[in-house]
């Protein structure tokens, strides 16, 4: 079946940048998502790539996709305090229109 | 509006309650979901509606019941539930019922469900 995976945790200093990545092993994908959960919170959509590229800036966002190594990674440039959360991946499935796969989910913590 | 309201935040039940979690959404979004995720694992999908039909159930255990009024509302209907039914439980919506999947889901804050 699909899996999507994370590392569980990242922790970074202040203004320092945060990358967190994302594996999956089906690159049927139209779509691919990041989306932010701030504690007892619903999911946030930060940002998502269409499939055909390789790159997306969006303000302190980018996202880089390697098709050929499946992978995908979110860079936050100058990291703040807020950004403390966990950030989920997220693709489309192959098996239904509506539905998402998920990844594992990436706990970030920025230290003041 | 582009926001996606459940109610209750919190709710806390006992095993032979009947209670109902509500979602209620103004942007024109004609897919709306339920989702449940447990504390430290990504979201789980529950069911999708589609143009106020029901389109998908992933094989969601019957005391929950979900139920699309209108366009505007989804509501999940709980009875009977057990201690590992205490979770979040999400609600989201989506443009189109087709299943354009450009603009992401709205997610709503949730309601954490407490099963005693």
């Amino acid at each position: 079946g699909e899996d999507v995976e994370q590392s569980l945790f990242l922790s970074v200093r202040e203004g320092d940048s945060s990358v967190i990545n994302c594996t999956y092993t089906d690159s049927s994908s139209t779509y691919l998502y990041w989306y932010k959960q701030e504690p007892g919170a619903g999911l946030q959509l930060l940002t998502y790539i269409f499939s055909n590229m390789d790159m997306k800036q969006d303000q302190r966002l980018t996202v880089l996709l390697n098709k050929k190594d499946k992978h995908l990674s979110l860079r936050i440039a100058d990291t703040q305090t807020g950004d403390s959360a966990i950030y989920f991946c997220a693709g489309d499935s192959t098996s239904g229109t509506y539905k998402y796969i998920f990844g594992t989910g990436t706990r970030l913590k920025v230290l003041a | 509006d582009t926001e996606v309201t459940q109610t209750p935040k919190h709710l806390v039940m006992g095993m032979t309650n009947k209670k109902s979690l509500k979602c209620e959404q103004h942007m024109g979004h004609r897919a709306m979901y339920w989702y449940k995720q447990k504390a430290k694992k990504p979201p789980e999908l529950m069911f999708v509606y589609s143009y106020e039909k029901l389109s998908i159930n992933e094989s969601v255990p019957s005391r929950f019941s979900p139920e699309c009024p209108n366009s505007s509302l989804l509501n999940l209907h709980l009875h009977a539930l057990q201690p590992e039914d205490s979770a979040l439980y999400l609600c989201a919506s989506s443009q189109g019922g087709g299943g354009v999947r450009a603009g992401g889901y709205t997610f709503g804050s949730g309601t954490r469900l407490t099963v005693v």
